[in-house]
């Protein structure tokens, strides 16, 4: 049982580049999140997915696309980075339990 | 609109001495309150949790956690702090079981000896 798993760990980009950040979970969650974390700014949410084929937008959505894959996989793609991109991403899920679980991370520079 | 607010960035303890992190949120319905740790270079890990049940919570590490309706606070206390404890530490909020959290900005807890 991993729990919740990132690629990748770390990232730099150029302004305009284009990647995607995966993650998986293997606890049969039916909602999964995308958050970032800036320093001084705790985590913000982007979007969200409360179950397999819908997501939704969260509090800084701007600049990014989601893809809910399947049950167990939750992507999050950045079209165009920008160096306003650049922060600690952070993938997350739940069924119907109240506590989120977290991923490692994905740390990504934009230069 | 749900918010949390966590008063102070930063704190400093020494060994030994008792941690104290303040919390306090805005909820228009009886809330869901959460404390995560996060250790340098990792993700985050939940210390414990509030879901209506008793108001004083036990969680890991020797942590724990009062629900204050009144003062609608959620403040984070552990006896005697140590190294290890120096981290990250996150409130969050949410007003429905299953939905997103809202979190704070952080407290940094350091730790000297």
């Amino acid at each position: 049982n991993a729990g919740v798993t990132q690629t990748p760990k770390f990232q730099v980009l150029k302004t305009g580049q284009s990647m995607t950040l995966q993650c998986a979970q293997d606890m049969n969650h039916n909602s999964m999140y995308w958050y970032r974390q800036d320093p001084g700014m705790g985590l913000r949410l982007i979007y969200y997915s409360a179950s397999e084929g819908t997501t939704d937008k969260g509090e800084v959505p701007n600049g990014y696309n989601v893809s809910r894959l399947n049950k167990r996989e939750f992507s999050l793609r950045l079209e165009s980075a920008a160096p306003s991109q650049t922060s600690v991403y952070f993938c997350a899920s739940h069924r119907d339990s109240y506590e989120q679980y977290f991923g490692p991370g994905t740390r990504l520079t934009v230069t | 609109a749900q918010s949390v607010t966590q008063l102070g960035s930063h704190v400093s303890v020494s060994e030994g001495a008792l941690v104290l992190l303040r919390c306090n949120y805005s909820s228009s319905v009886p809330p869901y309150l959460f404390w995560y740790v996060q250790y340098p270079n990792q993700g985050l890990q939940l210390l414990l949790k509030y879901t209506s049940a008793a108001t004083l919570v036990k969680g890991i590490n020797g942590f724990e956690a009062e629900f204050k309706k009144s003062e609608t606070s959620f403040h984070l206390t552990k006896p005697s702090a140590h190294m290890s404890d120096a981290a990250e530490y996150f409130c969050a909020v949410s007003e429905q079981a299953g939905t997103a959290l809202i979190f704070g900005k952080g407290t940094t807890l350091s730790v000297s000896s």
